[in-house]
């Protein structure tokens, strides 16, 4: 079983519209991070989330890291043929340095 | 920049065989870590190193072993590679918190 769950696992969305891809984990996490992959290619780190309620972003991708520190979110706003790919959210988990994965959410943007 | 080169960026054995998978950091980096990617599975740790000849199991090492000799090098190796171990590999680096710098990754055919 996963630590990190995400969701959906797949997502077909409309160009222009807005998107949410969740990160949930049952234990406290520690440091969450986002990474995207282009289909073939390698992983582009997004952002690194560590504190409760923190939230960054960067162009139109908004991360959150929620006050309990077990959830995170990734928003992207008015979604582009660039935004096409596979996003991982990763985590140090209970304070341990191993650091996990979700099993990833493959994005389609349609024009 | 941060540099993590893996040896090689495709791979094909025999089952049976002895598989060596290396991976080089340039920056001084404690942390080191070997996943496998497959669909719909994200990336799941099959071993990671906080020190020179430390290391610790990951969610998957069954099948597999690692060495580090060097603070530079990690290793993965397949002991008797299977068909089921192919995979993309994927080594990355860290200081004790913070994160991953990934290589390109190797494409481990076992055939």
């Amino acid at each position: 079983s996963q630590e990190l769950e995400q969701s959906p696992q797949s997502l077909i969305v409309q160009e222009g519209k807005n998107l949410t891809i969740n990160c949930t984990s049952s234990k406290t996490l520690y440091g969450l991070y986002w990474y995207k992959q282009k289909y073939g290619e390698g992983l582009i780190f997004l952002m690194m989330l560590q504190k409760g309620g923190e939230e960054k972003s960067h162009e139109k991708i908004t991360a959150k890291l929620d006050e309990k520190k077990q959830q995170s979110s990734l928003h992207i706003t008015a979604s582009q043929p660039s935004h096409a790919g596979i996003y991982l959210c990763g985590a140090d988990i209970g304070g341990a340095q191993k650091l996990v994965f979700g099993q990833g959410t493959r994005l389609t943007i349609n024009p | 920049d941060v540099k993590v080169t893996q040896s090689s960026r495709y791979l094909v054995k025999r089952t049976g065989e002895k598989v060596f998978l290396e991976c080089v950091q340039d920056m001084d980096h404690e942390n080191m870590f070997w996943y496998r990617q497959d669909p719909g599975l994200g990336l799941r740790l099959i071993y990671f190193s906080y020190d020179v000849k430390m290391k610790e199991k990951g969610d998957i090492p069954e099948g597999y072993s690692v060495s580090r000799e060097k603070k530079e090098r990690f290793s993965l190796i397949l002991e008797s590679a299977s068909t089921n171990q192919t995979s993309m590999y994927l080594c990355a680096s860290r200081r004790s918190i913070g994160k991953l710098f990934f290589g390109s990754g190797t494409q481990l055919s076992v055939l």
